[in-house]
């Protein structure tokens, strides 16, 4: 199995600040790697795919870089909207598909 | 646009089975891989398994190897609806349960999650 490892796993902050989240994978997964933000009682909604790409309708504030074992997710300036769960997924194997443990951006 | 609605919450016994579907509306069924995927309280989330459609044939299906021998899904394309069983549930087993679809394995689309528990 590839092994997903995100840290940190809380992270506090304030609105404004920029906020990064790492994530990285026990082998090379190229840039298979999707980003999704939960929040308490949701389904996970998807940010970024493909490492980078960012999905439609999401704003500009969250980027995502990386590639082969090392990724970042960047909130530039962190909004009110933005206090949630992160997860990292990679999807280079099926066998199987893996998550990172989560980040959970709190408030400071 | 595909929306993916899933059934009511349920409560098992250990021992028991589930069954929790999810009605795909906006796209066909035969269109999409469906997966599932669930998540314990308090915890994160687990990948389970796919279903993949084939031509005029049943479709195929990827199990993680954690479920193995528990867990079936199957699709009813007569009703664009899909089944995910799990069997000799255990207390370990109590999580909200997803349908989720999308690209190349991951997922833009997401059921509202079905809440199972299981408790004697």
């Amino acid at each position: 199995d590839i092994q997903m490892t995100q840290s940190p796993s809380t992270l506090s902050a304030s609105v404004g600040d920029r906020v990064t989240i790492t994530c990285r994978a026990s082998q090379t997964i190229g840039s298979w790697l999707a980003w999704y933000q939960q929040k308490p009682g949701k389904a996970p909604k998807l940010l970024i795919s493909k490492a980078s790409t960012l999905e439609s309708g999401v704003p500009s504030r969250f980027s995502g870089s990386g590639s082969g074992t090392e990724f970042t997710l960047t909130i530039s300036s962190l909004q009110p909207d933005d206090f949630a769960t992160y997860y990292c997924q990679q999807y280079n194997s099926y066998s199987p598909l893996t998550f990172g443990g989560g980040t959970k951006v709190e408030i400071k | 646009q595909v929306q993916l609605v899933q059934s009511g919450a349920e409560v098992k016994k250990p021992g028991a089975s589930m069954k929790v579907s999810c009605k795909v509306s906006g796209y066909t069924l035969t269109e999409l891989s469906m997966h599932w995927v669930r998540q314990a309280p308090g915890k994160g989330l687990e990948w389970m398994g796919s279903f993949d459609p084939e031509d005029g044939e049943a479709g195929e299906q990827i199990y993680a190897q954690k479920f193995q021998g528990r867990v079936t899904m199957t699709e009813d394309t007569s009703t664009d609806t899909a089944y995910m069983e799990l069997s000799s549930l255990g207390s370990e087993d109590t999580a909200v349960y997803y349908c989720a679809t999308g690209s190349l394995g991951y997922f833009q689309y997401w059921g509202q999650g079905t809440l199972v528990t299981v408790s004697s």
